[in-house]
């Protein structure tokens, strides 16, 4: 069945520093794919989105880029804030297959002043 | 402010009673979901509605309920038929199905303890 795959963290960085979160997928259809972010004692949020191969999804100086040929979207940002300090989700949406989200297992990133 | 309210944040009871978990929005969303959240395992779907009296099983429903008489509201009963009901309940909804616009929108989550 379809699946994501996320590096384990925590992702732990200094204020400034270049972040990537890996995230790889497995789908029979194809699949849109998602960023959500979960902040402290939170819902999720919708953070960046691509809905085919090679689109680029970006939002708050975090962007993800949909990558047909290795199954990836992972997630970068520049330059870290200590805000950003959260639960990073990768997510699909098969369109073809499901009206389902299927969600990966969660990467926490934690930034230090 | 349009969004998704659950209620309580937190919630305690004891083991072989059933607890009902409230969701309400009003962002005029056909879709509604429930998700259980535990440590290292991401979200997982219990249940799912497309339309009001009507919802279909998600991945790990046993041991749960819900019902679905208005758009606005999707409550989630945890029965006492499930083994380990202490978790993060978050509820979300989509304006139709995921699969043509992907987007959910969640609520804050309650945190249910049985003890």
């Amino acid at each position: 069945g379809d699946s994501v795959t996320q590096m384990e963290g925590p992702v732990t960085l200094s204020e400034e520093a270049f972040l990537t979160i890996n995230c790889t997928y497995t789908a029979t259809g194809y699949p849109s794919l998602f960023w959500y972010v979960q902040y402290p004692g939170e819902g999720l949020q919708l953070l960046l989105k691509a809905t085919k191969a090679d689109d680029k999804g970006s939002n708050k100086g975090f962007e993800a880029t949909y990558r047909k040929e290795t199954t990836s979207f992972h997630l970068e940002k520049g330059s870290v804030q200590v805000s950003d300090s959260a639960v990073y989700f990768c997510a699909l949406s098969d369109k073809g297959n499901t009206d389902k989200l299927i969600f990966g297992t969660g990467t926490r990133l934690q930034v230090f002043p | 402010d349009g969004g998704i309210t659950q209620s309580p944040k937190y919630l305690f009871r004891k083991e072989g009673q059933n607890v009902t978990l409230s969701c309400e929005q009003n962002l005029n969303h056909d879709a509604m979901y429930w998700y259980r959240q535990d440590p290292g395992q991401g979200l997982r779907l219990i249940y799912y509605s497309q339309i009001v009296n009507d919802f279909q099983k998600g991945d790990i429903a046993e041991g749960y309920s819900v019902s679905r008489e208005k758009k606005e509201s999707f409550p989630l009963t945890v029965t006492s038929a499930q083994k380990n009901p202490t978790a993060f309940y978050l509820c979300a909804s989509s304006p139709n199905l995921v699969a043509a616009n992907g987007e959910q929108y969640f609520g804050p989550g309650t945190r249910l303890t049985v003890t």
